[in-house]
């Protein structure tokens, strides 16, 4: 099946320090990418939706300054947590579809476990 | 009252025992995900549905669109089957974007 990386997988940070991550697509072209958050004992929640080429969507509630999508390639998309605060500690995982996200199912990464302290 | 609903949110069994875990959702869907989310976190999907059955090895997920309506069951569960197992639905109005149930807990004991 599909694979889908996350590096790193985990990270721990200084407060107020900005952490990168990076979602790629090992073995096909993702034209939609998804960004999700999730906290202990919670369900995933959507933050954006990344298509390439163009700006994400982002879900009502996410601050768009504070989490900087980027999907520079049909590969490779990036989460920037800027200017980090413990409360952005959560588990970041994030899922590619090779057909427009409609009508395919949805590859997720292993997740980003982020610690800021 | 969320749109997708998951039961039982905890689920504990004995090797070999046949499970079922449901998913009732209360709008419109283009299609329902069942996922498979290990302690470490990884998600795997296991099914994408839009009608009737499939069966993938020890697994088999079954939807009634007009009950609004889905099960997944697992076969001779085994340990290694302990796992979070999602049902996530793309709304027909969301385009493609999942919307979640709460998850189920499954503890398979040998």
């Amino acid at each position: 099946g599909a694979v889908v990386s996350q590096h790193p997988s985990w990270v721990i940070c200084k407060s107020g320090t900005s952490v990168k991550i990076e979602c790629r697509s090992l073995d096909f072209q993702a034209t939609t990418m998804f960004w999700y958050r999730q906290f202990p004992k919670q369900s995933l929640m959507l933050m954006a939706t990344s298509n390439e080429g163009s700006k994400a969507t982002y879900e009502q509630g996410v601050e768009k300054d504070k989490f900087l999508i980027n999907h520079a390639s049909l590969t490779l998309s990036t989460l920037t947590v800027t200017s980090a605060h413990p409360e952005d500690s959560s588990f970041y995982i994030c899922s590619a579809s090779d057909a427009g996200g409609y009508q395919e199912t949805q590859y997720f990464g292993p997740g980003t476990r982020l610690l800021v302290l | 009252k969320n749109e997708v609903e998951q039961s039982p949110q905890n689920l504990t069994a004995q090797e070999g025992e046949f499970i079922t875990i449901n998913c009732s959702y209360s709008v419109g869907i283009s299609a329902l995900h069942w996922l498979q989310q290990h302690p470490g976190g990884g998600i795997v999907s296991l099914f994408m549905l839009s009608s009737g059955k499939k069966k993938h090895g020890r697994l088999i997920a079954t939807i009634n669109i007009q009950e609004k309506h889905s099960s997944l069951h697992i076969t001779a569960s085994h340990p290694r089957d302990s796992a979070v197992y999602i049902c996530a639905v793309r709304k027909e109005t969301s385009g493609s974007r999942l919307t979640f149930g709460e998850g189920t807990q499954l503890t398979v004991n040998p």
